[in-house]
């Protein structure tokens, strides 16, 4: 069974900060992707961010970056410069490869940026 | 902004009532997913369709139930709500391809059964 775990269930930081929100996951898998989601206080839940597992390289989007490593089982992101509109609910996910949409979640990191 | 929609945003009904909560995605999307949300926890897979007149159930038991006959259409029904029943719900659809499996999520519904 797949299994993914934050340990981290509210964190804060100061507006143009930088934060780290923490993820291990489990799986026997060796064919898989990772997502952060994005849940603000509208609820709607947007992806921030994916890694292949293939992919050695971590990703990147604009202030949003990961620290993937596999052999750990970790998947942590990286918010640079925190904006107030990062408030939200962060989620990282698991899903298989050929399981199509079936995400497995984490219990969420409640991110709250302070001007 | 993802072009699905989840109606009502919110639900207060009493006890052994009929609900059904709608879902509707204008993407032409072949697979859609009911995900379950308690406050504060992880969201938890009750249902999902890979196209019309395929529905299956997720990792998570639940008593609802669902249909799809149009490809944009996913509703999820209780035939008799209970107190248990109160949760988030939130509706999702892909399409697989370059962004393997990006899920679009709804604004979800809140129902409270009293």
């Amino acid at each position: 069974a797949q299994t993914v775990t934050q340990s981290q269930p509210e964190m804060s930081v100061q507006e143009a900060e930088t934060v780290t929100l923490s993820c291990t996951y489990d799986t026997s898998e060796n064919n898989y992707y990772l997502f952060w989601y994005k849940q603000p206080p509208s609820r709607q839940m947007i992806l921030v961010i994916r890694q292949e597992a293939y992919k050695q390289q971590n990703a990147t989007e604009n202030r949003f970056s990961v620290n993937f490593q596999k052999a750990a089982k970790s998947f942590s992101l990286k918010i640079s410069d925190s904006q107030l509109g990062d408030t939200a609910m962060y989620f990282c996910a698991l899903n298989i490869y050929n399981q199509g949409g079936k995400l497995i979640f984490g219990q969420g990191t409640e991110l709250s940026v302070k001007p | 902004e993802a072009d699905i929609y989840q109606t009502p945003r919110y639900l207060v009904i009493g006890t052994g009532k009929k609900i059904t909560l709608e879902c509707s995605q204008t993407m032409g999307h072949d697979k859609m997913y009911w995900y379950q949300q308690d406050p504060g926890m992880e969201l938890h897979l009750i249902h999902y369709s890979y196209g019309v007149n395929s529905t299956e159930k997720g990792d998570l038991s639940s008593e609802s139930t669902v249909s799809r006959i149009r490809t944009e259409h996913f509703p999820l029904t209780l035939e008799s709500a209970r107190p248990s029943h109160t949760s988030q719900y939130l509706c999702a659809s892909s399409v697989e391809g370059l962004a393997n499996e990006k899920l679009f999520f709804g604004s979800g519904t809140q129902l409270s059964v009293l």
